[in-house]
């Protein structure tokens, strides 16, 4: 079955210190790998992705991602977090194509980042 | 501005009281769905379209319906809402992506707070 895991509900950093968030994948075929954050009473909004090419992927708002084959992981990074870095942080991976010939998004339970001032 | 409405922000109704939540993107996508989202339980898939007249279930499809008539449209109706139906519902589009596209994305609308007593 294809599936994200965030294993982690909370992560709490201080500010300036570096951040990371996790997220592992299973999926037949390539991956497609997403990141989306959710700030408070807002919808979701596309940070990063992972499609082909540089391990290393940079996004929006100097957070970055490394994708890594082996360990079936696409952790989200950034060096120096900022207090209104706090959200809420979805992994998502585009889902193989089923029979039909269509695709879908699954997306993790997602990870409360919170820095502290 | 490129956006996905949906309407309305927040709404209260009533076991069995049969209601719509519309979606609206402007942005000539090809790809709609819809989620709802739970605490520890992330961002589930409702229902997806790849484009007008072709739709098809998502993770937890019971309960709901939708229509795509119109590109640019993609409501979802809930026929007999019930309890378990309270939840935040997002509407999300894309263009749509047949392989390793670099434009891929989802963009979400500002969700809808569903409560059914």
């Amino acid at each position: 079955a294809q599936s994200v895991a965030q294993p982690e509900d909370q992560v709490n950093v201080a500010e300036g210190n570096p951040l990371t968030v996790k997220c592992t994948y299973s999926v037949s075929g390539n991956p497609y790998l997403f990141w989306y954050v959710q700030y408070p009473n807002r919808g979701l909004q596309f940070l990063l992705k992972y499609i082909t090419g540089d391990n290393l992927v940079k996004g929006s708002y100097g957070f970055e991602a490394e994708f890594n084959k082996s360990q079936t992981s696409f952790h989200l990074k950034k060096p120096s977090a900022l207090v209104s870095d706090s959200a809420l942080y979805f992994c998502a991976v585009r889902a193989g194509f089923t029979t039909s010939g269509t695709y879908k998004y699954i997306f993790g339970t997602g990870t409360r980042l919170k820095v502290l001032a | 501005e490129a956006q996905v409405t949906q309407n309305p922000r927040y709404l209260i109704t009533v076991t069995g009281k049969k209601l719509t939540v519309t979606c609206s993107q402007n942005m000539n996508h090809e790809y709609m769905s819809w989620y709802r989202q739970d605490p520890g339980l992330g961002l589930r898939q409702i229902y997806y379209s790849m484009n007008v007249e072709v739709t098809d279930k998502g993770d937890v499809p019971e309960g709901y319906k939708v229509s795509r008539k119109e590109k640019r449209n993609f409501p979802l109706i809930l026929e007999s809402p019930s309890p378990n139906q309270t939840s935040l519902y997002f509407c999300a589009s894309s263009l749509l992506t047949t392989g390793r596209s670099t434009n891929e994305k989802l963009f979400f609308g500002s969700g809808t707070q569903l409560s059914v007593l």
